[in-house]
């Protein structure tokens, strides 16, 4: 069956553009969690949703990070006024259950210059 | 707070040696282990959790808690398991998985 599907691969952005990054989760998944991982480093959490809810936030690095998952499935994670150490892979990973077995997408590869 | 450490960046060995990828943690409750792995151009998935006590590919872990260590092992390494392998700790009591900065294992013929 389809895997977690992460939109788009790659992203360039000039430095202060705002940028949107798409998850789609395992059908039936309820809970997604969204990573950052900057070269070299292992991935680090940002956040994490149960269903539509927002369950933890704290490893956002700024209010310039907004997540949301509006219907409980498709998440979009966005930057605002991007910097370049925003630059970074991002991950997306669900869980059927809570504290299931995460299942990664691809990530996107966001270049801010 | 907690915290994994992976103290190896890069672990190279020939083929049909043993191999043990080191992970120690630091974690004041008691932890969930895993060991996930990044084959070559393929996404992150789970290689074990100590929970299930199974062995996968031939990879076994076991959590020491004197040691607060949950080292990957495998008695007799093949290329196939050349990858990116990470650490990774569940807290009792939220969903924040924590991740160690990997180990990057080559197996060389």
């Amino acid at each position: 069956g389809a895997g977690v599907s992460q939109s788009p691969r790659y992203k360039v952005a000039k430095r202060g553009q705002d940028v949107a990054l798409r998850c789609d989760p395992i059908s039936g998944h309820v809970s997604l969690f969204w990573y950052q991982q900057a070269l070299g480093q292992g991935p680090e959490f940002l956040t994490y949703f149960q269903n539509e809810a927002q369950l933890d936030k704290s490893g956002l690095p700024s209010d310039r990070f907004f997540a949301e998952r509006p219907e409980g499935s498709v998440s979009t994670l966005k930057i605002q006024r991007t910097q370049q150490e925003d630059s970074a892979v991002y991950l997306c990973a669900s869980s059927l259950v809570q504290r299931g077995t995460l299942h990664f997408g691809n990530g996107t590869r966001l270049t801010v210059t | 707070a907690q915290r994994v450490t992976q103290p190896e960046k890069l672990l190279s060995v020939f083929k049909g040696a043993p191999v043990e990828l080191k992970c120690n943690y630091s974690y004041s409750g008691s932890p969930e282990l895993f060991w996930y792995v990044q084959y070559s151009r393929q996404r992150l998935q789970l290689l074990l959790r100590h929970i299930s006590r199974e062995s996968i590919k031939g990879f076994t872990a076991d959590l020491n808690k004197g040691e607060t260590s949950f080292h990957l092992k495998k008695p007799f390494a093949q290329e196939e398991d050349s990858a990116m392998y990470y650490c990774a700790l569940l807290s009792y009591n939220n969903n924040d998985m924590r991740f160690g900065a990997g180990t990057r294992l080559t197996v060389k013929p």
